[in-house]
């Protein structure tokens, strides 16, 4: 079990770029979740796949983020024209349970928007 | 304001000392996760919690829907359980997303 698998593990853009960050969830987990980390805003939500089917994307910024998960074994997390408020670190977990269970995080992506 | 209130900040401990950290909710918690950030960054998954307590070698951890509170308890404090406390609460219903609290940052000191 090689837990949840996020790539790249570090991106730095140019402000204006296009980011994609990808997530492998652990191998029969149903629902998988995006979060992210900042220094003043803490974990925050973003969003969440149940049998990869979007449930609730309450956390993600409208205009510039959004998320897929065209197959059970990734996500994906695009942010268009990055800005420096951006960077975070972006964490995917996912859990057996689509109802709920315990959360499995991966290492996270840091992004650094320049 | 913060819909989970953890407490304390920050904590200092003196190896093979004991301490509790606290977790309030403003939000109608169902369940309540407990994770350790590492000084490498990863989340690792202490507990999963429905209303009670769990106990797993040195840590235990309880939480009480109706009074709004988890805590976790840490027993013969080593230097590995260095780094940042995070609970996290569901809100029910069929929505599993987790609301964080702003951590605990523990130090362990020989």
């Amino acid at each position: 079990n090689a837990g949840v698998i996020q790539t790249p593990r570090h991106k730095v853009t140019g402000k204006g770029q296009e980011a994609t960050l990808w997530c492998e969830p652990i191998s029969g987990h149903s629902a998988v979740f995006w979060y992210r980390q900042t220094i003043v805003q803490g974990l925050e939500f973003l969003t969440y796949f149940r049998n990869q089917a979007p449930i609730d994307d309450s956390g993600m910024p409208k205009e510039r983020f959004s998320a897929q998960m065209p197959n059970q074994s990734h996500s994906t997390l695009k942010i268009q024209s990055t800005q420096p408020q951006d960077s975070a670190v972006y964490l995917c977990a996912s859990s057996r349970d689509w109802g709920g269970g315990t959360q499995y995080f991966g290492p996270g992506t840091r992004l650094l928007v320049l | 304001g913060d819909k989970v209130k953890q407490s304390p900040s920050a904590l200092s401990l003196q190896e093979g000392t004991n301490s509790a950290l606290r977790c309030n909710f403003s939000i109608a918690a169902t369940t309540v996760q407990w994770f350790l950030q590492n000084p490498r960054g990863s989340l690792i998954n202490l507990f999963y919690l429905v209303p009670g307590t769990k106990e797993n070698g040195r840590l235990k951890s309880a939480f009480d829907s109706k009074e709004s509170y988890s805590t976790l308890h840490i027993r013969d404090a080593q230097l590995e359980d260095s780094g940042t406390y995070f609970c996290a609460a569901e809100a029910g219903g069929s929505n599993a997303k987790l609301t964080f609290g702003k951590g605990t940052k523990l130090s362990v000191k020989s």
